[in-house]
Formats: structure tokens, sequence, C-alpha cells
């Protein structure tokens, strides 16, 4: 059963507006939360993490919500450019932090037209 | 920080035989990670290590696979009498510090014909 889940496998927008990608999760006993960024043959580069004590992080045009209580994250890119597309993997761990086995979601690909 | 570095970067071998694989972590990352890449799939966890101690094995490592970091710096992945099941992208991270992110290889594409 899918832990971690990634409901759109795929999100299309112009560039310069917001792309939000969507992650639930069923496994409470999760505390940290990371986002990765995956190009074609390449493995995924890490973005952005919240730990559970939080429920937001912003880093440059990237910020992750968490809503603890709906199980849910988000991802939010503003503005988007054309150079963020590629598939974008939710994950999360039990650990307390990134030190810890991870789970993914099955990803979304997101495609970002000029 | 030279990254990750995964070899080969290719595998094809025929159904029954054995593969190895070498991952080389980013130098004094004491954390090492194996993960599996199915198309269509996220990353699924199969094993880590702490220096040359291997701390967790998910399930899916079966008996024909095992994982060795024998001085605490690179490490092998080493799968017996392949199956077509096997073929799949393996990924390789590390990691230094509690809330440092995994850093992930390029990954080893295993292809069984």
């Amino acid at each position: 059963d899918q832990q971690v889940k990634q409901n759109s496998p795929s999100l299309s927008v112009q560039e310069g507006r917001i792309s939000i990608l969507n992650c639930d999760y069923t496994n409470s006993m999760f505390d940290y939360f990371l986002w990765y960024k995956k190009y074609p043959a390449e493995g995924p580069t890490f973005l952005i993490s919240i730990s559970s004590i939080k429920d937001k992080n912003e880093d440059g045009r990237f910020t992750v919500f968490l809503n603890k209580s709906a199980k849910h994250l988000s991802l939010h890119i503003v503005p988007s450019q054309p150079g963020d597309s590629a598939v974008y993997f939710c994950a999360a761990s039990e650990g307390g932090g990134s030190n810890y086995k991870l789970t993914f979601g099955k990803g979304t690909l997101l495609t970002v037209n000029p | 920080d030279t990254g990750v570095s995964q070899d080969p970067r290719h595998k094809i071998t025929k159904r029954g035989q054995n593969v190895t694989f070498r991952c080389d972590p980013i130098s004094e990352h004491n954390r090492l990670y194996w993960y599996r890449q199915t198309l269509g799939q996220g990353p699924e966890f199969l094993t880590y290590f702490q220096n040359e101690a291997q701390l967790e094995k998910s399930r899916l490592l079966s008996d024909r696979f095992s994982a060795e970091r024998p001085k605490g710096s690179f490490s092998t992945l080493e799968i017996q009498r392949t199956e077509q099941g096997d073929s799949a992208m393996y990924l390789c991270a590390s990691s230094l510090f509690r809330n440092q992110p995994q850093h992930f290889g390029d990954g080893t594409r295993l292809s069984i014909l």
C-alpha cells in the first residue's frame, strides 16, 4: 500500500504562474518531509524539506506547506520557469530527519510552458 | 564535493547471471543508502549503512541481494541469479547529519535479457 501518494501524475502551467504540487500520506509516524526534483537520466536532486513541528518552509521560489491534521503537504513554485520542468517526488521519513530511510510517492511530472 | 558516483551507469545481462554495482558516496558522508526505482514508481528503499554497519534492510531485499560497505566508504550491491523482475534503476544516496538531505547518484540501470 502506498504510504505517500501523489495523485496527479502530471501538471502543466504557464511560465511565470504558480505551480502547486500536492502530496498525501497515510503513516502518522512520518515526521519529516522532503521534495526532490528529477530530470531524465539523472538522480533525484533535493529541493526543500520540512519538519512536522513546522507548517511552512520557504526557500527562494519554493515553499512547502504541511497540514498535519489532513496528512497533506504541498510544494508551491512561484514564479514557475521552463527549467522547473521535471518530475517532482514527495518523500517522508520517521526518524525526525532525512538521515533515515525515505518513502517516496510516485512523482508528478511538471511541465512549464514558455 | 564531487557528488555520489555510481558504476556502471548501465548493465545489460542475461537472466540467471550475477551482477555487482558500486557506489562511491560524497567524501565523509557516514550514511549510505540503496534504493530501487521501476518505471512509473518513486524510489523504493532497499537498505542503508552507518559507516560499515548495515542498519536496516527492506523486505524487498531478498536473499539474492547482498550489500556491503566494508571500510565505511564505497558500497557494493550484488544481485545473484538475476530475474526479469530485477530490471530497474538502482540508486545510491549518501548523507552526513540528521537533517542534511540525502544526495543521490545518477543510478545504475539494470536490464535483464
